[in-house]
């Protein structure tokens, strides 16, 4: 079985500053996706970024990149020049490349942008 | 393109009653999957159907099941509501790639309250 950890409940930081959520995971699988999801408060889950595990290097889309060590299981996601929309609930998921669609999450992170 | 379209999007239901939950998914998709998302366990998987047959369950109980139809929508029963059934309770659908895992589309949730 998968296990997902994010060890920050919370997290705080200043307009256009650079944040740093951090994930650990846990899998005996070789083929997976990382995601990262983001749950404002209007409840809607929107995909902020992946991963697949093959590919060494690491995913970026704009101003959101991650960190993928997958000798030390590790997936942080970076989010630079932070913005006041970028408030939210940061979930970490893990799902297998093949078979059926299921996502382990964790915990989540709940990010606040103070202007 | 319209989203993942969950119905309704509030509901209230006294322990013991049953409830139904609906989902309708991005038009071509054909996996949809379901998650209870608590503050206390967080986001779990319920189940996923693909083509109208369930290939993943969660660890439930046998109150919570699910079906799919030939349109792909999907619906979730929970029967002989308990307080602990308090969620909200996100579907979400995957583009058509039969074997290999894609992202997950999530609707708005619908949030169930048992009283």
């Amino acid at each position: 079985a998968q296990t997902v950890t994010q060890s920050q409940p919370e997290m705080s930081v200043q307009e256009a500053e650079t944040v740093t959520l951090s994930c650990t995971y846990d899998t005996s699988e070789s083929n997976y996706y990382l995601f990262w999801y983001k749950q404002p408060p209007s409840r809607q889950m929107i995909l902020v970024i992946r991963q697949e595990a093959y590919k060494q290097q690491n995913a970026t889309e704009n101003r959101f990149s991650v960190n993928f060590q997958k000798a030390a299981k590790s997936f942080s996601l970076k989010i630079s020049d932070s913005q006041l929309g970028d408030t939210a609930m940061y979930f970490c998921a893990f799902g297998l490349i093949q078979g059926a669609q299921k996502l382990v999450f964790g915990q989540g992170t709940r990010l606040t942008i103070n202007p | 393109k319209a989203g993942v379209t969950q119905t309704p999007r509030y509901l209230i239901k006294t322990r013991g009653q049953q409830v139904t939950l609906s989902c309708s998914p991005i038009s071509g998709h054909r996996s949809v999957s379901w998650y209870q998302q608590t503050p206390g366990q967080g986001l779990q998987f319920l189940f996923e159907y693909f083509s109208e047959t369930q290939r993943n369950k969660g660890n439930f109980p046998g109150r919570f099941s699910g079906r799919q139809f030939s349109n792909s929508r999907s619906e979730m029963n929970v029967s002989t509501l308990e307080l602990g059934d308090s969620a909200l309770y996100l579907c979400a659908s995957s583009p058509p790639r039969e074997e290999f895992y894609t992202e997950a589309f999530f609707g708005q949730g619908t949030r169930l309250t048992v009283v």
